[in-house]
């Protein structure tokens, strides 16, 4: 059991770029996050697929595609990077709800940085 | 717009003090109040939870206080520790999407 594991750990891209964030996991849950991670801003939602076949936007979607391929896999894809994209990204998965405290987890993180 | 807003941005405390963390939020259809703990490299974890018909929960060292009336939430960390020394967000649940505060970075000081 691995959890939720994001592939890669890190990439550098030069603007106008394209890239795809990997997300995986093996716990059977139904909904799975992307977020990144700004310094003074918190984590913010990109955006969210709460069950397999669906996608809905965050709060900062702007720049970002996703495809929940199946029910382990979420995708975040990057189609023509700009710097400030640059940030640390992070997928997290649900088994049902945030407020089930013993079934969400948080991958390690993706580390992009866009020149 | 931040929708839960953190205090304060680092903390310094020396080890066997008291660490209070602040937020505060504006949206009441938020149900559910979560802190997190982020160690550098890691991805972040959940730490305690509150629901808001619930004024004190304290699990072990840590106590998250929350103030309905107010809007606003804190955590207090006890006889704090050097492997407390991390990074704590705040956070807010509404339609099962969950909101961040800003983070602060806690250093217990041996």
């Amino acid at each position: 059991n691995a959890g939720v594991t994001q592939t890669p750990k890190f990439q550098v891209l030069k603007t106008g770029q394209s890239m795809t964030l990997q997300c995986a996991q093996d716990m059977n849950h139904n909904s799975m996050y992307w977020y990144r991670q700004d310094p003074g801003m918190g984590l913010r939602l990109i955006y969210y697929s709460a069950s397999e076949g669906t996608t809905d936007k965050g709060e900062v979607p702007n720049g970002y595609n996703v495809s929940r391929l199946n029910k382990r896999e979420f995708s975040l894809r990057l189609e023509s990077a700009a710097p400030s994209q640059t940030s640390v990204y992070f997928c997290a998965s649900i088994g049902a709800l945030w407020t089930s405290t013993d079934t969400q987890y948080f991958g390690p993180g993706t580390r992009l940085t866009v020149l | 717009q931040q929708q839960v807003k953190q205090s304060p941005q680092s903390l310094i405390v020396q080890k066997g003090g008291i660490s209070i963390i602040n937020c505060a939020y504006e949206n009441t259809a938020f149900d559910y109040f979560p802190w997190y703990q982020q160690f550098p490299g890691k991805g972040p974890a959940l730490l305690i939870a509150i629901r808001p018909d619930v004024s004190e929960k304290k699990e072990g060292r840590f106590t998250i206080s929350f103030n309905k009336s107010a809007k606003q939430f804190s955590l207090h960390i006890m006889d704090s520790q050097p492997g407390d020394s991390a990074t704590y967000f705040c956070a807010a649940i509404f339609a099962n999407n969950l909101f961040f505060g800003t983070g602060t970075r806690l250093t217990v000081i041996p």
